[in-house]
């Protein structure tokens, strides 16, 4: 059974820093990955896929790499900004297209 | 154009009572997803339709919850007899359905579920 973690639970840092998530995966018979972005009462938003083929994706100041092999992941945020607290979110596709989600890293960007 | 949407966005009934939750998908996605989001339990997949069919039915905890979708559209998923444990946030999700490498899941704002 396939099993996501994400390291930290929670992080806080002050604007401007840059500062790594980390995802790890049991099962490396995944079709892509993606990483979310969930603000408190909303739904998810996708920020960016890494298809099972691909090492990473770049989308502005976010970067997020991919070590199928190694079943690890990690979301680069550059130059962090108030507005990227949220909770991140790591899932990856298996059969049939559903996705299986990590616990979320808990995001706080001080102004 | 618009994004998957979800009625109700908060729902309050009483234990024993049914419930139907309702996701209108974006238009001319195939694919769609029901998952439940909970404190203890996180993101977890319920069901999966492909047009109108449930190839993947394997996330539903009981035979309490079931879903349908009809004309490749909208979808309901229906709690008969809620238990407190039902009481969570459900999330709908459509992708194209085109391609399962580059698929991506397009998220609602989840309905939430407190059963009293």
């Amino acid at each position: 059974k396939q099993e996501v973690t994400q390291i930290p639970a929670a992080l806080s840092v002050p604007e401007g820093e840059n500062l790594v998530l980390n995802c790890s995966f049991t099962d490396s018979a995944i079709y892509n990955l993606q990483w979310f972005r969930q603000d408190p009462g909303k739904g998810l938003t996708s920020l960016l896929l890494i298809q099972s083929s691909q090492r990473e994706q770049t989308s502005g100041r976010l970067n997020a790499s991919l070590d199928k092999s190694s079943g690890r992941s990690t979301l680069y945020i550059a130059a962090s900004q108030p507005g990227d607290s949220a909770t991140y979110l790591c899932a990856v596709t298996q059969g049939a297209q559903k996705l299986v989600f990590g616990q979320g890293t808990r995001l706080t960007i001080n102004p | 154009g618009a994004g998957v949407s979800q009625s109700p966005s908060n729902k309050v009934t009483e234990k024993g009572k049914d419930v139907e939750l309702r996701c209108d998908p974006i238009s001319g996605h195939t694919a769609l997803y029901w998952y439940r989001q909970s404190l203890g339990q996180g993101l977890e997949f319920l069901i999966y339709f492909q047009g109108n069919s449930a190839p993947d039915k394997s996330g539903l905890p009981s035979d309490r919850f079931s879903a349908e979708r009809t004309g490749g559209s909208v979808s309901t998923l229906t709690i008969q007899r809620t238990q407190q444990e039902d009481s969570a946030v459900y999330l709908c999700a459509s992708s194209s359905g085109t391609g399962i490498f580059t698929d991506t899941q397009y998220f609602g704002p989840g309905t939430r579920l407190t059963v009293l």
